[in-house]
C-alpha cells in the first residue's frame, strides 16, 4: 500500500538558517503530494501541494518539488523565522480504491532567535 | 477557514464515563475522518465515513464508535473512556478529485 516516510525530529535550527525536511514516498501511479504543518494547539493546515511530477509547490516561503525519480518531495526554506516553529507532516491523498489519506509521522521544528 | 468545527475542544471525563464528540462541516465533502495525535504516535486514524451512514474502522478503533446520520455531521464516542484515551482527537474531511485535506482545530480529552 501507499507509505510515506519523513525524518525524524525534532529539527532545531537558528533563525535565518536554511531548512530541509525530508519525504519520499511509495505509491502507485503518480499520485499529487501535500505537504501540512501544525502550530501549536492548533489542526493541520495545507502548506503546499504539486499535483504532478517536476511541479514546484511553494508557500509562505516554502517549496517543495516533485520528484518521481526519486519518488520525493522535500521541504525547503531559505531562511526559517521563529514563527515557522511548527511540526510538518508530508502526504499522500487517497487513492487507488483507498478512502484514506497517507501522512508521514510529522517532522518538529524548533526555532531559536 | 476549511468549515470544519469541532465541540467540545477541551473536555476532562472520569474513567468509564461515555463520551461524544462532534465534527461538524459546512462543506459537504463526502469523506470524514477521525484521528487521534499522540507524541511519538504522528496521526493515527480511528473510524472514516465515505458517505452517510456509510463507515470503517481504522487502525486503532477499538474502543470508539462513530455514526453519521447526515453529511454534515460526524460524531465519534467513547463507549467507556478509559486514561489511554486521553489524547488530542481530529475530524477531517476531504471531497473527491484532487484531495486536499481540511482539519479541524481539535478536541482536547483527558480521561481521569
Amino acid at each position: 500500500g501507499d507509505s510515506v516516510t519523513q525524518m525524524e525530529g525534532p529539527v532545531t535550527l537558528s533563525e535565518e538558517a536554511f531548512l530541509t525536511i525530508n519525504c519520499t514516498y511509495t505509491a502507485t501511479g503518480y499520485p499529487s503530494l501535500f505537504w501540512y504543518v501544525q502550530y501549536p494547539g492548533e489542526g493541520l493546515q495545507l502548506l503546499l501541494k504539486a499535483t504532478k511530477a517536476d511541479d514546484k509547490g511553494s508557500n509562505k516561503g516554502f517549496e517543495a518539488t516533485y520528484r518521481k525519480e526519486t519518488t520525493s518531495f522535500h521541504l525547503e526554506k531559505g531562511s526559517v523565522q521563529v514563527s515557522d516553529s511548527a511540526v510538518y507532516f508530508c502526504a499522500l491523498p487517497s487513492g487507488g480504491g483507498s478512502y484514506i489519506p497517507t501522512f508521514g509521522r510529522g517532522t518538529s521544528l524548533i526555532v531559536h532567535p | 477557514d476549511a468549515g470544519i468545527t469541532q465541540s467540545p475542544r477541551h473536555k476532562v471525563t472520569e474513567t468509564g464515563t461515555p463520551v461524544t464528540l462532534r465534527c461538524h462541516q459546512t462543506e459537504n465533502h463526502r469523506y470524514m475522518y477521525w484521528y487521534r495525535q499522540d507524541p511519538g504516535h504522528g496521526l493515527r486514524l480511528i473510524h472514516y465515513s465515505y458517505g452517510v451512514k456509510d463507515t470503517d474502522k481504522g487502525e486503532v478503533s477499538d474502543g470508539y464508535s462513530v455514526s453519521r446520520s447526515k453529511t454534515e455531521d460526524f460524531l465519534l464516542t467513547l463507549e467507556s473512556a478509559t486514561s489511554s484515551q486521553t489524547s488530542v482527537y481530529f475530524c477531517a474531511a476531504t471531497g473527491t478529485g484532487i484531495n486536499t485535506i481540511y482539519f479541524g482545530e481539535g478536541s482536547w480529552l483527558t480521561v481521569v
